[in-house]
């Protein structure tokens, strides 16, 4: 079936140590979002590719960055996690802008020690 | 600035009851498109129906439903006949076109949902 996929599902990472969150698609779509969702809160856009067009939200931390190789694959990576990023972090797809709806990923869970 | 607010932050039916779920959406545009999300315990969001904002015909699903009413600017979401499958968080969302040609994508805060058996 196409789908979002999400590795790893649980993520433990140290105080510091860098850490890459993938995701990967089956659905062709144009674009690729990345969302941080903290427990018991609305998913918090963190920025997202528009094919090969990255688009930043402007309150997305400079620890936060991403790349998309190639049109499956789109990668987060945290440079210098602490313990405020830990999180549910979402990877949706959609056809077009976000005027579509948006195919989520199941997430990857990431603790911080 | 756009908003989308989901006043009730937890609701609890039981089995066979029916539920509505309120969203209260701001924006200054005439075109957006709200949607509506299912969030199961997995964790993995569900899209559920999207809408834009010159369609205000009310949709029906199975047991799903939703109202759009501009002149109240809401877009709420009613379960017939709740079941326990139907336990989730459910989450209302807003996008709207950008000066600069893009669009901005917000959800609400969310609404728990627990159905009893």
């Amino acid at each position: 079936d196409a789908m979002v996929i999400q590795n790893p599902r649980y993520q433990v990472t140290q105080f510091g140590k860098p850490v890459t969150l993938s995701c990967s698609q089956t659905l062709n779509h144009n674009v690729m979002y990345w969302y941080q969702q903290k427990s018991s809160q609305a998913p918090k856009l963190l920025f997202h590719y528009y094919d090969k067009d990255f688009n930043n939200e402007a309150d997305t931390p400079d620890n936060f960055q991403s790349r998309r190789p190639n049109t499956s694959f789109c990668f987060l990576d945290i440079r210098s996690p602490g313990l405020g990023d830990a999180a549910m972090y979402l990877c949706a797809t959609s056809r077009g802008d976000v005027s579509y709806e948006q195919y989520f990923g199941p997430g990857t869970r990431l603790t911080v020690t | 600035a756009q908003k989308v607010t989901q006043a009730q932050t937890e609701i609890s039916v039981v089995e066979k009851e029916d539920v509505t779920l309120d969203c209260v959406y701001e924006t200054r545009d005439t075109t957006y498109y709200l949607f509506w999300y299912k969030q199961p315990p997995s964790g993995e969001l569900v899209f559920l129906i999207r809408r834009n904002s010159f369609d205000e015909q009310n949709e029906i699903s199975g047991r799903y439903s939703w109202n759009f009413q501009k002149s109240t600017s809401s877009f709420n979401f009613t379960i017939t006949a709740s079941q326990v499958v139907d336990s989730a968080v459910y989450f209302c969302a807003l996008s709207e076109a950008q000066t600069s040609g893009t669009y901005k994508y917000i959800f609400g805060t969310g609404t728990r949902l627990k159905v009893l058996a």
